[in-house]
């Protein structure tokens, strides 16, 4: 069954330090997502991106934020100077449409940032 | 601010019995609705969605929809202790806004 897959599970970066975070949503997929969830704290949006270009993106995903697609598989979250708030489960998701019917979100295992 | 409310929990619900969850949204405009189980420190895993008032059924799931109340649901029949986990309500139909979670813990 497809899924989507992420890297590393778990990464450990000092304060100030950039981090790429590294997805492979599900190949037939067109919408990719990325997603946090600070630790006992509620799953949150962060950026959607379709067609090579970022759909909508949450009060969260600031400057320090960015998202790519380098290749015809990857997609990638990028943060510049990481912060200690920055810790978190990152999650990333992808789905076939936005609209109803085959919109489901599948998620990745999630990869662990740790700021220190 | 468009807001996704569940009962935190935890619910302990005996095994074999029915299990239900509950959940309201603020946004009236929202189309589809997705449940998501998660276990400790794991990733939320798609059990069911629904876009249409009523009922849905899946099995031992059963998800339930009223846009008039604003209002969806999931009934888990003849639980299992592996149905013990964080059961997610998720509203949107691009962007997902979620709740809390309730936890659920199913007695042998």
């Amino acid at each position: 069954e497809p899924e989507v897959t992420q890297t590393p599970s778990h990464q450990v970066t000092q304060m100030g330090q950039e981090v790429i975070l590294r997805c492979v949503p599900i190949s037939n997929h067109l919408y990719f997502y990325w997603y946090r969830q600070i630790l006992g704290q509620k799953v949150e949006f962060l950026v959607s991106f379709y067609n090579n270009e970022i759909s909508e993106k949450s009060e969260i995903f600031d400057d320090q934020f960015s998202v790519e697609r380098p290749d015809g598989s990857n997609f990638t979250l990028k943060i510049r100077s990481t912060k200690l708030e920055d810790s978190a489960m990152y999650f990333c998701a992808s789905s076939y449409t936005k609209g109803l019917a085959g919109n489901e979100q599948f998620f990745g295992p999630g990869t662990r940032l740790t700021v220190l | 601010q468009k807001e996704v409310e569940q009962n935190s929990g935890p619910l302990s619900v005996p095994e074999g019995a029915i299990a239900s969850l509950n959940c309201t949204y603020s946004d009236r405009g929202s189309q589809s609705f997705f449940w998501y189980r998660q276990y400790s420190g794991k990733s939320p895993e798609l059990i069911m969605f629904i876009y249409s008032n009523g009922d849905k059924e899946d099995g031992r799931f059963t998800a339930q929809l009223n846009k008039a109340s604003q209002y969806v649901s999931l009934l888990i029949r003849d639980s299992q202790p592996s149905d013990s986990a964080t059961y997610l309500c998720a509203v949107g139909n691009e962007k997902l806004t979620f709740g809390t979670g309730t936890r659920l813990t199913i007695i042998p």
